[in-house]
């Protein structure tokens, strides 16, 4: 069975610096990755996706993710966060990308400090 | 974007009683899910549903729970008794338009049982 790992609870962020949140991922074959970031009493919403090909994936609003297979890690990265990027961020796989279910992390809760 | 929706967004009933959450999904999208995320842990997935079928359900899918979407009406969950452990934010999503895969999240139902 495959798990996600999120070893952040919580990061805390300068407005204007650059930002890396970690995943990292345990599983037979290589999955299917996802990043999601949910905003306060709304649902989940897909920054990006990694299913083959160039390891680094662009995601919306400047979001960035690094698949690597050695590391088993699919870290999320941008180079200049804003106050609006407050959030919590999900890490989360699946094993065929289609129907399958999700596979989470708990979350790492983003906090931009002006 | 794709929006789906989650009726009530916080319920609360006494154990033994019977809850039904609702989710109004992505008007064409064709599989539907339940997640299940107590307070400081992972979204975790319940089960998923497809043309009238449950496809896969999880360990935490205990046999008091069903679920439908009569007539392509509201896709509901409903628990029957409910239980002290059924606390938790229940997470509907939606995917699949014949094109993209990706899984659209509501904001959750938080249901309490005292």
């Amino acid at each position: 069975a495959q798990s996600v790992t999120q070893p952040d609870a919580r990061v805390t962020v300068s407005e204007g610096a650059s930002l890396q949140l970690r995943c990292k991922y345990s599983s037979s074959v290589t999955p299917y990755l996802f990043w999601y970031v949910q905003y306060p009493r709304q649902g989940l919403q897909l920054l990006l996706k990694y299913y083959s090909g160039d390891p680094v994936v662009q995601g919306v609003n400047g979001f960035e993710a690094e698949f690597s297979k050695s590391n088993s890690s699919f870290h999320l990265r941008k180079a200049s966060v804003h106050w609006s990027d407050s959030a919590v961020y999900f890490c989360a796989v699946s094993m065929e990308g289609g129907a399958d279910r999700l596979t989470f992390g708990k979350g790492t809760q983003l906090i931009i400090q002006p | 974007g794709p929006k789906v929706l989650q009726i009530p967004s916080h319920q609360i009933i006494d154990m033994g009683q019977m809850v039904t959450l609702n989710c109004d999904p992505v008007s064409n999208h064709l599989y539907f899910y339940w997640y299940k995320q107590i307070l400081g842990q992972q979204m975790e997935f319940l089960v998923n549903f497809y043309n009238g079928k449950v496809m896969e359900k999880s360990k935490l899918f205990k046999d008091q729970f069903s679920v439908e979407r009569p007539d392509g009406s509201y896709f509901t969950l409903k628990i029957q008794p409910t239980a002290l452990e059924d606390s938790a934010v229940y997470f509907c999503a939606s995917s699949f338009d014949g094109d993209s895969y990706e899984q659209y999240f509501g904001p959750g139902t938080r249901l309490t049982v005292l």
